[in-house]
Order: C-alpha cells, then structure tokens, then sequence
C-alpha cells in the first residue's frame, strides 16, 4: 500500500505564531495532494487541492493568505497556518493521490494527521 | 456537494452484519469508503469505479449502483476491530476531481 507520513503529530502553539505542517509520500509520487480540517465529531472538509509545481486551488470559505500551502515536490507539500488563533484549533489531514491512470491514480492515502491546540 | 450516508449510528454484536448506504444526487465517477477511529486518520477500505471496477478490502464489500449514484458497504460476521467511524466519499463525473465526504457513521461492535 501507499503510505503518507505527516509532521508533527501534534503541537500547541500561543496565539498569533505560525505552525508549519509537512505532508510526505513515502513510497509514490504524489500528483496532487490535499489538505483537509476536521473538527471534533465532524466530517472531513477539504480545505485545498495542490498540484506539485502550481498554485493551491482553496475551497470556498478557507482564508488563502492564512492557510499557506506549498507542494514543491511530488512528495512534499506544507501547510502553514499563519497568525494561529484558538478557532484555528482542529484536526488537519494531509492527502496523496497517485498519476491518474497509474496502479494507485484514483485512491488518495491519508496521512496520520496534525492535532492543532492554539492557546 | 456533500454525499449522504445512512445510518447515522449503528450498535453490533460480534459476528453480526451491517449495511451503510451512501447516496448522491449528482452522477458519480468513483466512490471512496474510509474507516475512521477515534483520533486517528482515515484509512482506505475500498473503491468503486463507474463501469464496475472495484479495489479494496478483503473481507469487506461494496456494492455501486450507477444508476441510483448509491452505494452500500457490507461489513459481514463483524469484529470488535470494524468499530469506527464509516466515512463514504464521492467524486463527481465531469468534473475536477474533487473526494467528497458524507457525515460518516458511527459503527460499534460489542462483545
């Protein structure tokens, strides 16, 4: 199977600094990667989609000058949540999807996920 | 547009079965099923594409109904490691590839 490790695990941070959270496949190279928030008892939403090379396209309603995302390689992207505050505190979950046609092209894999507590 | 999944919750004895539905009101090109436990990430069951292919989990299936945009998940002689949340996620046809979820089922499997 595909693995997509994340980083960190988790992280508690004051109010107003940024947090940076590193999504990596392992073992594939990851077309498009995405981002997701969930909150507590709540589905997954998709905050954006990235494609390694290009801008982050954001779902409507998430702040794209607040969560930065960078996809600089075909196994690398980063969420930056800049000037955290404590209703920025969520559940984020990385997502890899394979080359389109490829063995693995139509699963996304997801990360462990980051546990975010902005005090 | 958020797919929707039923039951919200069910209760199981070990080695009983369940069904969860999954319905959309738009044409679907795949749908996506994930378990989910508590406090940790997703994890892949199963796929089903239009046209009839499906990947996935060993003693679990699915079923995808291409002219209702519905699909059900079987989860046959339960285990206590099925409990979990059951998240469907769909991806609509003729469009920018876009996975979806519902709002998830609770599954718990007692002894």
């Amino acid at each position: 199977g595909a693995v997509v490790s994340q980083h960190p695990s988790w992280v508690i941070c004051k109010s107003g600094t940024s947090v940076k959270i590193e999504c990596r496949s392992l073992d594939f190279q990851a077309t498009t990667m995405f981002w997701y928030r969930q909150f507590p008892k709540q589905s997954l939403m998709l905050m954006a989609t990235s494609n390694e090379g290009s801008k982050a396209t954001y779902e409507q309603g998430v702040e794209k000058d607040k969560f930065l995302i960078n996809h600089a390689s075909l196994t690398l992207s980063t969420l930056t949540v800049t000037s955290a505050h404590p209703e920025d505190s969520s559940f984020y979950i990385c997502s890899a999807r394979g080359q389109q046609g490829a063995r693995l092209g139509e699963t996304q894999y997801f990360g462990p996920g980051t546990r975010l507590l902005v005090l | 547009q958020q797919p929707v999944q039923s039951p919200q919750a069910v209760i199981l004895r070990e080695g009983e079965d369940a069904v969860i539905n999954c319905s959309s009101s738009k044409a679907l090109y795949s749908v996506h099923w994930y378990r989910q436990k508590h406090g940790e990430a997703p994890v892949f069951l199963m796929i089903l594409l239009k046209g009839g292919e499906q990947k996935g989990h060993e003693k679990i299936s699915a079923s995808f109904n291409e002219k209702k945009q519905q699909s059900s998940l079987y989860l046959t002689a339960s285990q206590l490691s099925y409990s979990g949340t059951y998240f469907c996620g769909t991806v609509v046809g003729g469009s920018n590839y876009k996975l979806t979820f519902g709002k998830g089922t609770l599954l718990t499997v007692n002894p």
